[in-house]
């Protein structure tokens, strides 16, 4: 059973625009979340967080947005660069040792 | 800074071969130690996780085993591997207390499960 989805396999984005990148989670106790950039043949690499207690983190181009109620986290991209060009992961934790991820979105930004 | 290695890089085998996957962190100390598979088209899926020296979950059940026979070392064992078993495999380390919780990945394993 996927605890947490990634309902858009892939997204095209103009460089300039930003990119929105979504995620779904079913389990309430849930209480950290993150994001994960991937590039073919490597190890996904951190690239932000956020507790639950939170509903905003940013860092740079970079903001995480979570809905409880919803249960419903997005990451926006602003402005989108080529090399910003990846698959994203979001994951999931409750323990801080178990990490669920989705099943990942190819972005391509679009020079 | 801390680092983590896997080898081999890619592999291929036959079915119903044995597998041995290893994984070492450098510059840490007691880390908490994971499996994943990405298997085609798909998501990451973890397959164990370590707390400690001897101490493995597993998250599905499978012909796959893990061991950590050192604290910063961990291994993926196929007794006989399965046309199912190809995949990325990836091992990630997390700190503990301090850590803003973000798993650390190494650069993985391609398996190719002939």
């Amino acid at each position: 059973d996927q605890q947490v989805k990634q309902n858009s396999p892939s997204l095209s984005v103009q460089e300039g625009r930003i990119s929105i990148l979504n995620c779904d989670y079913t389990n309430s106790m849930f209480d950290y979340f993150l994001w994960y950039k991937k590039y073919p043949a490597e190890g996904p690499t951190f690239l932000i967080s956020i507790s639950s207690i939170k509903d905003k983190n940013e860092d740079g181009r970079f903001t995480v947005f979570l809905n409880k109620s919803a249960k419903h986290l997005s990451l926006h991209i602003v402005p989108s660069q080529p090399g910003d060009s990846a698959v994203y992961f979001c994951a999931a934790s409750n323990t801080g040792n178990q990490f669920y991820f989705g099943t990942g979105t190819s972005l391509t930004v679009i020079p | 800074s801390q680092t983590i290695h896997q080898w081999p890089a890619t592999l291929v085998q036959p079915v119903g071969s044995p597998l041995s996957l290893e994984c070492t962190v450098e510059g840490t100390s007691n880390p908490n130690l994971y499996w994943y598979r990405q298997a085609a088209g798909r998501g990451l899926q973890l397959l164990f996780y370590s707390v400690g020296i001897g101490q493995i979950s597993s998250e599905v059940p499978q012909n796959l085993s893990a061991s950590r026979p050192q604290d910063r070392q961990f291994i993926l064992s196929s007794k006989k591997l399965l046309l199912s078993d190809s995949g990325f495999y990836l091992c990630a380390w997390r700190g503990l207390a301090g850590q803003r919780g973000e798993q650390f990945f190494g650069p993985g394993t391609r398996l190719t499960v002939l």
